[in-house]
């Protein structure tokens, strides 16, 4: 069964700094994509990045970055510039791919992330 | 704004009545998830529905049960509350075909509360 672990369950970083976040995930499957979300203290989740498991190029949006180091089974978020903004639970995501309709999507326990002023 | 609309957005309701949240997918998204946030907890997946179907199960208790309907919206029913129901529950809702995009959009949630 898929498996996703975040082994930090808080980290802090000083506004204008960079911080990354580590994710790591356990399959066997070659097709997969890979989501890291945001949830601030109002609580929605905020879609921040994806990867597709296929594509060796790192996703990138903005000040978000990912390094997905796929034969390690690793998939961490780098926020550069680091805003006031940015503090909130980030959850890494794992999806399985197939073509029957049924997805799983699996979460990791998240990542607090304080930034300070 | 994910497209994903859940009501109602808040709920206090007393131990061992019955509740029915809602959800509206995003318009073509044919996947609809139930997930269960606890308080500073991770998102428990429930369960998944796919064009009215039911497609997976996760950590649902007996006492809750879901549907998906043919205008594709859902609602997941729970009885015989407990205070330990009280929680964010979400949903989310995705497109099922591969190249119709991957990405699962959640809704605002509804907080329930038990008392």
């Amino acid at each position: 069964a898929q498996t996703v672990t975040q082994s930090q369950p808080e980290m802090s970083v000083q506004e204008a700094e960079t911080v990354t976040l580590s994710c790591t995930y356990d399959t066997s499957e070659s097709d997969y994509y890979l989501f890291w979300y945001k949830q601030p203290p109002s609580r929605q989740m905020i879609l921040v990045i994806r990867q597709e498991a296929y594509k060796q190029q790192n996703a990138t949006e903005n000040r978000f970055s990912v390094n997905f180091q796929k034969a390690a089974k690793s998939f961490s978020l780098k926020i550069s510039d680091s805003q006031l903004g940015d503090a909130a639970m980030y959850f890494c995501a794992y999806r399985s791919s197939t073509t029957s309709g049924t997805y799983k999507y699996i979460f990791g326990t998240g990542t607090r992330l304080k930034v300070l002023a | 704004d994910s497209g994903v609309t859940q009501t109602p957005k808040h709920l206090i309701t007393a131990t061992g009545q019955r509740v029915t949240l809602r959800c509206s997918p995003r318009s073509g998204d044919l996947s609809v998830y139930w997930y269960q946030q606890s308080l500073d907890q991770g998102l428990q997946f429930l369960i998944q529905y796919y064009n009215g179907e039911e497609r997976a199960k996760g950590n649902i208790l007996e006492r809750f049960s879901a549907q998906q309907f043919p205008d594709l919206h859902s609602e997941l029913n729970l009885s015989s509350l407990e205070l330990g129901d009280s929680a964010l529950y979400f949903c989310a809702s995705s497109r099922a075909h591969q190249s119709s995009g991957n990405t699962i959009y959640f809704g605002e949630g509804s907080w329930l509360t038990v008392v």
